[in-house]
């Protein structure tokens, strides 16, 4: 069955380490997503792909980036860990949107 | 900018008692798409009930049913026969395909729910 895996599933890191958290979709969906969820806020967009080598900002991109060299993986890297970072993330993909994602299992990183 | 607003952050309702979660939105899209997602503790996201603005109809899942009120922004989720199973977060998101968004959903800030035995 087709599934989107996160990796890994709970992280912790100190204040000013790069942290990678890895996405991995077997449904070769175009699309995939980065959400980060806090209590109050919901989730909220990170950065986003539509496709290989495509790229784009979300609403709170600041400290995060990620790279699509192929359909089935979309990264998630913090260059410079902060305590602010502290939250679950989630990531997601889909073909059309219309029809709502699919979610991983989220990590959850803790940044001391 | 397009947004979605859950103004009750914490619900509680008594097993098999019937529950209705709020939520509003605001947009200047016409066709548009709006979804409910539950997250239980096991930190999951489900998908449960899925509506397309231009459909004058409520979806409907099973205990699950929605009032879409298209004119108000408005997008309630109905739970009937509400079962343990239930408790968890429930959030609403919004898509379209209109300028500045793209297929992206907007999440709102969610609502507990808690289900009483």
């Amino acid at each position: 069955d087709a599934e989107i895996t996160q990796s890994p599933r709970h992280k912790i890191t100190e204040t000013g380490r790069q942290v990678t958290l890895a996405c991995h979709q077997t449904w070769n969906h175009n699309n995939m997503f980065w959400y980060r969820q806090d209590l109050g806020h919901g989730l909220r967009l990170i950065h986003y792909s539509y496709g290989v080598q495509d790229t784009n900002k979300g609403e709170v991109s600041d400290g995060y980036s990620v790279s699509r060299s192929n359909t089935e993986d979309l990264p998630l890297t913090l260059e410079s860990a902060a305590s602010s970072q502290t939250s679950v993330y989630f990531c997601a993909s889909s073909e059309w949107a219309n029809y709502g994602y699919t979610f991983g299992s989220g990590t959850r990183l803790t940044v001391v | 900018a397009q947004t979605v607003t859950q103004s009750q952050p914490e619900m509680s309702v008594q097993e098999a008692e019937t529950v209705t979660l709020s939520c509003t939105y605001d947009t200047s899209e016409s066709n548009y798409y709006l979804f409910w997602y539950k997250q239980p503790p096991s930190r999951q996201m489900i998908l449960v009930i899925r509506q397309e603005a231009y459909k004058q109809q409520n979806a409907t899942e099973n205990r699950f049913s929605v009032n879409f009120q298209k004119a108000a922004k408005s997008f309630s989720l109905k739970i009937s026969d509400s079962q343990l199973g239930d408790t968890a977060m429930y959030f609403c998101a919004f898509t379209s395909h209109g300028s500045g968004n793209t297929g992206k959903l907007i999440f709102g800030q969610g609502t507990t729910l808690q289900v009483k035995p």
